[in-house]
């Protein structure tokens, strides 16, 4: 069925530094959604991609989404201790078979 | 608006009993999903309905079931509780099924099976 594999699994930065999150799809994906999850706390959406090639930001948040639209990634500038929790992508829709499939998440640490 | 409401917040079990879980989506969404969390397997759907009807199903065991109400509500049901069903149980709604609309979780309902 399809997967999306996600890297890395954890990431421990130090405040101010970046952050990166991708995720990676053996095959085409029609879109790709990003959440975040704070620590006890459940999922929020953050942006959904749907072209080849888009990209969005939000504030210090870049997302990408690839131009084969077999990957994405989510790029953090200047990490700040609120950015702490996991991120993951989910894929929906006819490209997740009908199934919300989410990635494994990435799991931010920031030490301040 | 409010948002999805899952009841009950916590509860304890043992082995070999049920649990039924509820969760209501926010005011006009008709999709209701649920998900399993665990440390180790992360977010794993387990089925989808709108519109009363299941649309899609994760690959867990006939143990975990569900079902969705005409007012859009949904319960999931799990029977003879196994130590491995402890988890975050999490709901979420949408306004589309299987589409590509958002999804707007509730906190979760953890489950511990003794």
């Amino acid at each position: 069925g399809q997967q999306v594999m996600q890297i890395p699994q954890y990431q421990h930065v130090q405040e101010g530094e970046d952050f990166t999150t991708y995720c990676n799809s053996s095959t085409t994906l029609s879109n790709i959604q990003w959440y975040k999850q704070r620590p006890g706390g459940h999922p929020v959406f953050l942006i959904q991609l749907v072209k080849s090639g888009e990209v969005k930001k939000q504030k210090r948040l870049t997302f990408q989404f690839g131009e084969a639209k077999k990957n994405s990634s989510l790029h953090i500038t200047a990490t700040q201790t609120t950015d702490v929790g996991t991120y993951f992508c989910a894929l929906r829709g006819e490209a997740g078979g009908f199934k919300t499939i989410f990635g494994a998440g990435t799991r931010l640490f920031v030490k301040a | 608006k409010a948002g999805v409401t899952q009841t009950p917040r916590y509860l304890i079990k043992t082995r070999g009993q049920q649990v039924t879980l509820s969760c209501s989506p926010i005011s006009g969404h008709r999709s209701v999903s649920w998900y399993q969390q665990t440390p180790g397997q992360g977010l794993q759907f387990l089925f989808e309905y709108f519109s009363e009807t299941q649309r899609n199903k994760g690959n867990f065991p006939g143990r975990f079931s569900g079902r969705q109400f005409s007012n859009s509500r949904s319960e999931m049901n799990v029977s003879t509780l196994e130590l491995g069903d402890s988890a975050l149980y999490l709901c979420a709604s949408s306004l589309w099924t299987s589409g590509t609309g958002e999804l707007f979780f509730g906190e979760g309902s953890r489950l511990t099976v003794l």
